[in-house]
Formats: C-alpha cells, structure tokens, sequence
C-alpha cells in the first residue's frame, strides 16, 4: 500500500500561486494519484487526478516528474476559500484495492 | 442528486449501547468505505466493501462491523462503544474500478461516546 508523505502545513496569500508537493516513494505501477480537499466538518472532495505528466482542469494542476516518486498540487491565485485541508491519494485504479491511504494532509491557509 | 447520505449527522450515546451509522448511495456504486477523522490524524480508513457481501478490514477495524447485503447501504456497527471511539466519521462511495480514485463523501457522522 503506497503511503505519502506532505507538509504540515503552509500559509498564502491572497493572489498567489501555491504548490503542495506530495512524495510517495513507493508508487506502484497501476498507482493513480489524487489529490482531495476538504473544509472543516465536510467530506473531502475530488480535485484533480493524473498518472504521469501533467493534467490540469478548472481550478487546479498537476505536475508528476517521469519517476512519479512526488507529484505537486498547484493552485493559480489562491483566494480566502481555499483555505482547507489537501489530502494526496496514491491508489490502483479501483481494479483489486480497496484500501486507500489518505493520510494526515497539509493545512493550507490563505491570508488576505 | 447523486449523493452519499450519512444517518445519524449528530449522536451522543454511553458506552456499551448498540449503535448503527447507516450509510446509503443513489449512484450504485460498486465500492463503499468508512473512515473515522481524528484532530491531527487525518483520514483513517476502518472498513471497505468491493462489492454486495465482500468487504474488508482498513487500517483501524477494531471495535467495529459492517455488512452490505445491498449495493446500495453500508452501515457502520458499533457493538460495544467506547470513549475513543469518538469521532468524525466519513462514509464514501466510488464507481466500479475503472473510475480512479475519484471518490464521493457524506457529509459526517459526529459521535460521542460518553
């Protein structure tokens, strides 16, 4: 069961850039990787997922280097309400692994 | 609206009493989990099921059941209660295998255990 490994925690401000980089070493071959979010007293919820390379959508990018032992959440000009916690979610693609391992998360906290 | 719900959202019970958290999804998904949310340990899984009458342990099982005699429900049974088993819990629903790991959550069961 590949685990990962985040900061704590990071601080922002309002209109920056922030990068959350996730390590998992141990990454299997049929590993996706997802990351989530969550506010306080709520589910988390889906971001973005990618398996090599780089994918991007409407609110955030993913960048995984070609060994895909790390992957960097990216989030463009972040405001107030991206204050949350960031889970990174390194699993098989739902064919035989039911066990998935979100771990601690990084607590990201945007000032004005 | 394709939803996770949770019941009951909010529940102060004693220790030692009998307690169910049901759990239902109208997206007949495949695979459903629970998992309890503790201040500084993140998101533990406690159980999974892949499938109607196939579940299994995650990483922190003891103290509780669970059974899925429909695609559809998952309860969480707490046979014997105790203190630290208070917490948030999450349950979630993910389609069938070739969806990723894009997963969808409830909205959170806050139990105390007295």
């Amino acid at each position: 069961l590949a685990k990962t490994t985040q900061p704590i925690s990071m601080d922002s401000y309002e209109g920056q850039e922030v990068n959350i980089t996730c390590s998992h070493n141990n990454i299997a071959t049929n590993d996706y990787i997802t990351w989530y979010q969550q506010f306080p007293s709520q589910g988390p919820r889906f971001i973005i997922q990618g398996y090599k390379t780089k994918v991007t959508n409407e609110v955030a990018s993913l960048f995984i280097p070609a060994d895909r032992k790390s992957s960097t959440l990216s989030l463009p000009r972040v405001s107030l309400s991206d204050t949350a916690v960031y889970y990174c979610l390194v699993g098989d693609r739902g064919s035989t692994l039911g066990r998935l391992y979100f771990g601690r998360g990084t607590q990201l906290t945007v000032w004005p | 609206e394709a939803q996770v719900t949770q019941n009951p959202r909010y529940l102060i019970t004693v220790t030692g009493k009998k307690l169910t958290v049901t759990c239902s999804q109208n997206m007949n998904h495949e695979y459903m989990s629970w998992y309890r949310q503790d201040p500084g340990l993140g998101l533990r899984q406690i159980y999974y099921s892949m499938n109607v009458e196939v579940t299994d342990k995650g990483d922190v099982p003891e103290g509780y059941k669970v059974s899925r005699k429909e695609k559809r429900n998952f309860p969480l049974i707490l046979e014997s209660p105790s203190p630290n088993q208070t917490s948030l819990y999450f349950c979630a629903s993910r389609p069938d295998r070739d969806s990723g790991n894009t997963i969808y959550f409830g909205e959170g069961s806050w139990l105390t255990v007295v």
